[in-house]
């Protein structure tokens, strides 16, 4: 079946930026999908990319699609202690599948 | 907005009851579906319905079942609550498959 992969953690300083990263198998992906997980919380949609942009951007938040490499990041600029989460990726194809990644537990160090 | 209600943010409970989690979405959904999280195995799909009175069983069934009566509501039932069913249990919704999903906040689920 299809498949999507991140790294488990990451740490960053305050004020740094935080990239994470994210590849999927699907090659008739239409959407890619970044949620947030704050602890003890669900699942929140943050942003979304349709499959024939490469970049998308929200305030702090930039989203890099590399369609070739099946490739997709998650840049937050200036980091701060309420950017601590778990973060998914997510792909669908807009068919049956909607498939998400393990996460990404971003840590933000003072 | 779209809001995913889940009937209990904590629930405890002994080994061998019935147990219902309850999900409520109020955008006139399709589909709903419900996912355990755990941690380093990430979502796992649980069950799914894309219309009233029908389901589909995802990745991890067993033990499980599912109710949709009405559209906006969605159960899961565990019939026999065991140790191993203690989890993060997660509710979304979509307006049709393969679309964005929308969750609730989770119930977190001890099964003593």
């Amino acid at each position: 079946g299809e498949d999507v992969e991140q790294s488990l953690f990451l740490s960053v300083r305050e004020g740094d930026s935080s990239v994470i990263n994210c590849t999927y198998t699907d090659s008739s992906s239409t959407y890619l999908y970044w949620y947030k997980q704050e602890p003890g919380a669900g699942l929140q949609l943050l942003t979304y990319i349709f499959s024939n942009m490469d970049m998308k951007q929200d305030q702090r938040l930039t989203v890099l699609l590399n369609k070739k490499d099946k490739h997709l990041s998650l840049r937050i600029a200036d980091t701060q202690t309420g950017d601590s989460a778990i973060y998914f990726c997510a792909e669908t194809d807009y068919g049956q599948n909607f498939v998400f990644g393990p996460g990404t537990r971003l840590s933000v160090l003072p | 907005d779209v809001k995913v209600t889940q009937s209990s943010r904590y629930l405890v409970k002994r080994t061998g009851e019935k147990v219902f989690l309850e999900c409520v979405q109020d955008m006139d959904h399709e589909n709903m579906f419900w996912y355990r999280q755990d941690p380093g195995l990430g979502l796992r799909l649980i069950y799914f319905s894309y219309d009233v009175k029908m389901k589909e069983k995802g990745d991890i069934p067993e033990g499980y079942s599912v109710s949709r009566e009405k559209k906006e509501r969605f159960s899961l039932i565990l019939e026999s609550a065991s140790t191993n069913q203690t989890s993060m249990y997660l509710c979304a919704s979509s307006p049709g498959l393969g679309e964005t999903q929308y969750f609730g906040p989770g119930t977190r689920l001890l099964v003593l």
